[in-house]
């Protein structure tokens, strides 16, 4: 069955960088893409963007175009979502999910980010 | 900028019909996709590409679209069908992004 299973909680200072982890299972990890959903405490889904595990292109929101960075590691079928110059109004819930473009149809279980100084 | 809009609220008894709509500039070109989340739960596929049902989604699930306007369905609601519902897109330039998001409330 499908899994993707995300890394740990983590607690930043503003300003720093995280970097979250979705390990992909179930499926054959270069015939899909990834992308990256967050949500602020109590509020709705923002789509952060998408990379191919195929030939890692991307397409990234243009909000955060220039802090984000999203790659792969195809030989342990790995994603990674990379935020840099961290703000408080990036606490939020980061997951990720399986992507046909553009359907997420698999979704990982969640990471918590918090900043805070 | 490209929006998708969602009513914030619906509520419905146990048994009756609930109606969930999203309406967007580009939903005559682009397909509607729907998720629904529980509370601390990650959101889970019900209907994509407007009206077709992921295997395990319920048949009370349906989503139509016409013009502008998406619209999920939920036939005869159930208290289990409580949640937060979201509806997706895209727009003609490659943006992706949610509707703001209906809570669901069935009592």
């Amino acid at each position: 069955q499908v899994q993707l299973v995300q890394s740990g909680a983590e607690v930043k200072k503003p300003g720093a960088s995280v970097k979250v982890s979705c390990k992909a299972s179930g499926y054959t990890f270069t015939s899909y893409g990834i992308s990256w959903v967050r949500q602020a405490p109590g509020q709705g889904l923002e789509w952060m963007g998408w990379i191919s595990a195929y030939n890692g292109n991307t397409n990234y929101a243009q909000k955060l175009q220039g802090r984000v960075t999203m790659t792969t590691d195809t030989s342990t079928s790995t994603a990674y979502m990379e935020l840099r110059s961290l703000r408080s109004d990036d606490t939020a819930v980061y997951y990720c999910a399986r992507v046909e473009e553009p359907l997420l149809d698999y979704w990982g279980q969640g990471t918590l980010v918090t900043v805070s100084s | 900028s490209y929006e998708l809009t969602q009513p914030p609220s619906v509520s419905v008894s146990p048994g009756q019909t609930a109606r969930i709509t999203c309406s967007g500039d580009a939903l005559p070109k682009k397909y509607a996709y729907w998720y629904q989340q529980k509370s601390g739960q990650a959101p889970v596929l019900v209907i994509y590409e407007d009206s077709k049902r992921p295997s395990g989604i319920p048949e009370r699930f349906s989503g139509s679209s016409s013009g502008t306007m998406a619209t999920l369905t939920i036939s005869g609601a159930q208290v289990e069908d409580e949640a937060d519902y979201y509806c997706y897109s895209t727009d003609s330039s490659g943006n992706h992004l949610f509707g703001g998001g209906t809570k669901l409330t069935v009592l």
